[in-house]
């Protein structure tokens, strides 16, 4: 399984962009980086995936590096409900079960 | 209506008693999951199913049990609670056939005193 590295918690204001980065030094050829937003008391919540360059949606930006050992989600202009736990998981989707672990994340709080 | 719910939603048990937490699902999903959630931490794995005769353990799941009765129903039971098994318990759904993301339900907070 490849092991991810991310910083426990980050501090943000309103309106500045956050870039959240996650080390995976031992990625498969077959595994792919996903990321996941978790609320107080909720369960967590897809945000983005990508296997390699730039992927972007309309709530983030995941930059991968061509060596892909590294993966960074951006999340422009952030406001105070963006406040949450951001989990980097690297695995082989199509495989899932225990290829997937989520790690303690890294706790997001966006003050004002 | 939610497409993944949990029944229970809170639940307090004594030390030895048998509970069971239901997962069900409308979203037409084969794979299925159960996490447990300790405070702040991640989610551990506890049991998969890929499919209604497929379970397969995950990195926890001494002390507990899973049936999987039908495509949409994935239930965890533990046999004899104990205290450190209180925690956050989540059910998850995905489609291998997409992005495989998952779609977790609404959560079971489970105290054993």
């Amino acid at each position: 399984l490849a092991k991810t590295t991310q910083p426990i918690s980050m501090d943000s204001y309103e309106g500045q962009e956050v870039n959240i980065t996650c080390s995976h030094n031992n990625i498969a050829t077959n595994d792919y980086i996903t990321w996941y937003q978790q609320f107080p008391s909720q369960g967590p919540r897809f945000i983005i995936q990508g296997y390699k360059t730039k992927v972007t949606n309309e709530v983030a930006s995941l930059f991968i590096p061509a060596d892909r050992k590294s993966s960074t989600l951006s999340l422009p202009r952030v406001s105070l409900s963006d406040t949450a736990v951001y989990y980097c998981l690297v695995g082989d989707p199509f495989i899932g079960g225990q290829n997937f672990v989520f790690g303690p994340g890294t706790r997001l709080s966006v003050l004002p | 209506d939610a497409d993944v719910t949990q029944t229970p939603r809170n639940r307090i048990t004594k030390t030895g008693k048998r509970i069971m937490l239901e997962c069900s699902q409308t979203k037409g999903h084969d794979r299925m999951y159960w996490y447990r959630q300790d405070p702040g931490l991640g989610l551990q794995l506890i049991y998969y199913s890929f499919d209604v005769k497929d379970i397969n353990k995950g990195e926890i799941s001494d002390g507990y049990s899973v049936s999987r009765q039908a495509q949409a129903k994935f239930s965890l039971s533990l046999e004899s609670a104990i205290p450190n098994q209180t925690a956050l318990y989540f059910c998850a759904t995905s489609d291998p056939q997409g992005l495989n993301e998952q779609f977790f339900g609404p959560g079971t907070r489970l105290t054993v005193l």
